[in-house]
């Protein structure tokens, strides 16, 4: 199956500072989201990006589909930002009905 | 819209028991799926549903089982239960027949099995 790899596994910020998060998978995807787990555990969607650049506040995201690749950016991070960060794919062979997800990157942003 | 409901929130089996862990949604989404959530892992597909009366497996789906009689109800069934399964378990769901579109999650079941 797809191989799903998130970089870097943990990220410690300052308040206000700006961090890129990665996400490489192993085969042709047409479905990638982005989500964020708070530190309570609930699971939010942030993007559904199969290919392209979308923007939401000080969040963005970037997929290169031809080199396997997916770029979340967090901008002037805040202390709610903090939590895990999921990259999750499907593919054509499974008609999008499977969702890979990667093991995260864990994001902690200091006051 | 109470969006993704799961109960219960925390339970605690011992070996051999069975349970059923609830997932209901009120926006009449197609798709919905369980996951379960391992320390320091990702998430992984146990089961999906693209609509009612279809389900299929998913990347880890021994020991579970799953119907789907209405739209929005999909319970996770644990036939015997396994320190193994011991994991947090998240179900969602999504408008139309597959995982293209935003996924909504419930708040999630941490299962203990002793």
């Amino acid at each position: 199956g797809i191989q799903v790899e998130q970089s870097p596994p943990d990220l410690i910020l300052q308040e206000g500072a700006n961090s890129t998060l990665r996400c490489n998978f192993s085969d042709s995807v047409n479905n990638l989201q982005w989500f964020h787990q708070n530190p309570w555990g609930q699971l939010i969607n942030l993007f559904y990006i199969p290919s392209g650049t979308k923007q939401n506040g000080r969040l963005s995201a970037t997929t290169v589909a031809t080199e396997r690749y997916s770029l979340l950016y967090i901008s002037s991070s805040q202390t709610t930002d903090s939590g895990v960060y999921f990259c999750a794919v499907a593919t054509l062979e499974t008609s999008g009905s499977r969702l890979t997800f990667g093991e995260g990157t864990q994001l902690t942003v200091n006051p | 819209n109470a969006g993704v409901t799961q109960t219960p929130k925390f339970q605690v089996l011992k070996t051999g028991q069975s349970m059923t862990l609830q997932c209901a949604q009120d926006m009449n989404h197609e798709y919905m799926s369980w996951y379960r959530q391992d320390p320091g892992m990702g998430l992984r597909l146990i089961h999906y549903s693209v609509g009612a009366g279809i389900t299929d497996q998913g990347e880890v789906p021994n020991g579970y089982n799953v119907s789907r009689s209405t739209t929005e109800d999909f319970p996770l069934r644990l036939l015997s239960a396994a320190p193994s399964q011991t994991s947090v378990y998240f179900c969602a769901s999504s408008y139309g027949g597959n995982s293209y579109n935003e996924q909504f999650f419930g708040p999630g079941t941490r299962l203990t099995v002793l």
